[in-house]
């Protein structure tokens, strides 16, 4: 069965400071997306950006970047040099093609506290 | 502007009073659906919907209905909602069905069952 689990629940740093959120999943299909959402304080949901299966480049967004390893199925984030406007919770999620309805499994959530 | 929409935003009320959160998008997405957020738990689909006039269930179904009448509109009904379905509530679109494309999420609706 599919599951994502984000086992850091809640990581405090100060600005400036790297930061990596780290994300496992699990999965039998052999295509598959794999999603990560920041939720801030004001409560929406907000995509930051999505990876297939079939593409393990990293990329790299600013101060994001993301590390895709289908060999230990992580999916890790990485803030560098935090601010505090990155304060927030960050989801990961699993969408796989063949499943009915190919809904969004989410991980429950890593708080991050970036303090100034 | 594209966006998903929902009201309310907040809502107390009591066991037993139906009620309807509605939800809808302006980006002609095919497929829309329904997650409700608890803590520790994170977020889980309640139900989904890949066209007009067909939606299914999703991880957590019960005490919940939803329609499928317009493209646009997703309402989730709770006919006799019970403390257990105090909850933060998203709905979600996204553009046909593929697993691929990302969904768009609305503000979220906030309720309160006492």
């Amino acid at each position: 069965a599919q599951k994502v689990t984000q086992a850091q629940t809640e990581i405090s740093v100060v600005e400036k400071e790297d930061v990596t959120l780290d994300c496992v999943y699990e999965t039998r299909d052999t295509t598959y997306y794999l999603f990560w959402y920041k939720q801030p304080p004001s409560g929406e949901l907000v995509f930051l950006i999505r990876r297939n299966s079939f593409d393990e480049q990293n990329e790299i967004s600013g101060r994001y970047s993301w590390n895709f390893q289908k060999s230990t199925s992580s999916f890790n984030f990485t803030i560098t040099a935090s601010q505090v406007v990155d304060s927030a919770v960050y989801f990961c999620a699993l969408s796989e093609a063949n499943q009915a309805g190919t809904a969004l499994i989410f991980g429950k959530g890593t708080t991050l506290s970036v303090s100034s | 502007e594209a966006q998903v929409t929902q009201n309310p935003r907040y809502l107390i009320t009591v066991t037993g009073k139906k009620l309807t959160v509605t939800c809808s998008q302006n980006m002609n997405h095919e497929y829309m659906s329904w997650y409700r957020q608890d803590p520790g738990l994170g977020l889980r689909q309640i139900y989904y919907s890949m066209n007009v006039e067909v939606t299914d269930k999703g991880d957590v179904p019960e005490g919940y209905k939803v329609s499928r009448k317009e493209k646009r509109n997703f309402p989730l009904i709770l006919e006799s909602p019970s403390p257990n379905q105090t909850s933060l509530y998203f709905c979600a679109s996204r553009k046909g069905g593929r697993a691929y494309n990302e969904q768009f999420f609305g503000p979220g609706t906030r309720l309160t069952v006492l």
